[in-house]
């Protein structure tokens, strides 16, 4: 049983060049979520799904896309990327679409944009 | 917007001693309220929970406390471990069609042998 699982682990990017996180769970869980880590800025929702073909904004979703077409995949991608996107991101799930519950996160992509 | 606020930002400790982490949040009609550890090179793991109609629950070492009336809640880790170090999140939920959880800015927590 792997969790969830973030490729890649390390990426450095060119301003305004695109890319995909990957992230895949294998719980059957129904609730996944994409959050950035920054120093002094503790964890912020970027985007979020509540099952398979429903995605909705976060708190902080602009310069991000997602996509959610099976239960266990949810991309995260970056159309155009600019230095303000380096951060550390982890994708995260939980069982319950709606309810509340325990979040399992994967180990982090660390993104760099110069 | 919602937010949490969470303090201190770093603690250092003496192995064997507590340490205690407050967190607080706006929104009134949060309902459960979350513990995270992160450990070096590691995602966040939930070490304890509580929710809304209890004021105190304890794992072990580990105990959260709850205050609805100040909107406060805190972690208290007694007996501290150099394993204990990391750093730790506080979260709290809001409701807009799902559960959502808005997290603090992390304490880095040190327990020095």
């Amino acid at each position: 049983n792997a969790g969830v699982t973030q490729t890649p682990k390390f990426q450095v990017l060119k301003t305004g060049q695109s890319m995909t996180l990957q992230c895949a769970q294998d719980m059957n869980h129904e609730y996944m979520s994409w959050y950035r880590q920054d120093p002094g800025m503790g964890l912020r929702l970027i985007h979020y799904s509540v099952g398979a073909g429903i995605t909705d904004q976060g708190e902080v979703p602009n310069g991000y896309n997602v996509s959610r077409s099976t239960t266990e995949d949810f991309p995260l991608r970056l159309l155009s990327a600019a230095p303000s996107q380096t951060s550390v991101y982890f994708c995260a799930s939980r069982p319950t679409g709606t309810g509340l519950g325990e979040l399992f996160f994967g180990e982090g992509s660390r993104l760099t944009v110069l | 917007g919602e937010n949490v606020e969470q303090h201190p930002s770093t603690l250092s400790v003496q192995e064997g001693d507590s340490a205690v982490i407050k967190c607080t949040y706006s929104d009134s009609a949060s309902n459960y309220f979350p513990w995270y550890k992160q450990e070096l090179g590691k995602g966040p793991q939930l070490i304890i929970d509580i929710r809304s109609n209890v004021g105190e629950k304890k794992d072990q070492r580990i105990a959260v406390t709850l205050n609805k009336t100040a909107k406060h809640f805190s972690l208290h880790i007694t007996e501290t471990q150099p394993e204990d170090s990391a750093v730790y999140f506080c979260a709290a939920s809001i409701h807009s069609g799902t559960y959502k959880y808005i997290f603090g800015t992390g304490t880095r927590l040190k327990v020095l042998a």
